[in-house]
């Protein structure tokens, strides 16, 4: 039972387009979400967040959109370069005393930025 | 900054082998977590624990425990090595809820993985 879901399993774009990474998921009790990039040989680094009081939240070229009423959230880096290849990871919590900060991440999206 | 080490980056062993991979954290987490890694799945939860000798099982517990005896190190034990069980292997820390903020809370640091091949 995949609760959160990333459709898209890579993503090709060109160099100082925007790249669009998209996430769905299915559990109301989510209500804070996370997006993570992986390295090739390195571990995930967080990226941006978004709390659900939220629908919009910005760090430099990376924003993230969150649509309650749809349960999607997106991810848009304008522009892109090519450092931004990399895999990008999803993932979403349910605050609450007994959760210790439990993440459910999705499955994935590679995003390849060409020169 | 966080700091979070694996004690090996890759591995290779044999099927039915007892295998042990330790992290370590500098920030004094209350929380750490394993995940797997797999093309496909994304990281999946095998264990976490909240605090010392504390753990809770994730949503792929099966043929894994764990060990926390002191808080800054939690190990990883595979009773018996399998082949499905070759796979990266994440560590990953973090506050608990009243050590940080609501957003510290939540965000996870990871160390560089295990590459656990079973042969």
């Amino acid at each position: 039972d995949q609760q959160v879901k990333q459709n898209s399993p890579s993503l090709s774009v060109q160099e100082g387009r925007i790249s669009i990474l998209n996430c769905d998921y299915t559990n109301s009790m989510f209500d804070y979400f996370l997006w993570y990039k992986k390295y090739p040989a390195e571990g995930p680094t967080f990226l941006i967040s978004i709390s659900s009081i939220k629908d919009k939240n910005e760090d430099g070229r990376f924003t993230v959109f969150l649509n309650k009423s749809a349960k999607h959230l997106s991810l848009h880096i304008v522009p892109s370069q090519p450092g931004d290849s990399a895999v990008y990871f999803c993932a979403a919590s349910a605050l609450g005393g007994t959760s210790y900060g439990k993440l459910t991440f999705g499955q994935g999206t590679i995003l390849t930025v060409h020169p | 900054d966080v700091k979070v080490t694996q004690s090996s980056r890759y591995l290779v062993k044999r099927t039915g082998e007892k295998v042990f991979l330790e992290c370590v954290q500098d920030m004094d987490h209350e929380n750490m977590f394993w995940y797997r890694q797999d093309p496909g799945l994304g990281l999946r939860l095998i264990y976490f624990s909240y605090d010392v000798k504390m753990k809770e099982k994730g949503d792929i517990p099966e043929g894994y425990s764990v060990s926390r005896e002191k808080k800054e190190r939690f190990s990883l034990i595979l009773e018996s090595a399998s082949t499905n069980q070759t796979s990266m292997y994440l560590c990953a820390s973090s506050f608990h809820l009243g050590q940080g903020d609501w957003s510290s809370y939540n965000e996870q640091f990871f160390g560089p993985g295990t590459r656990l091949t079973v042969l």
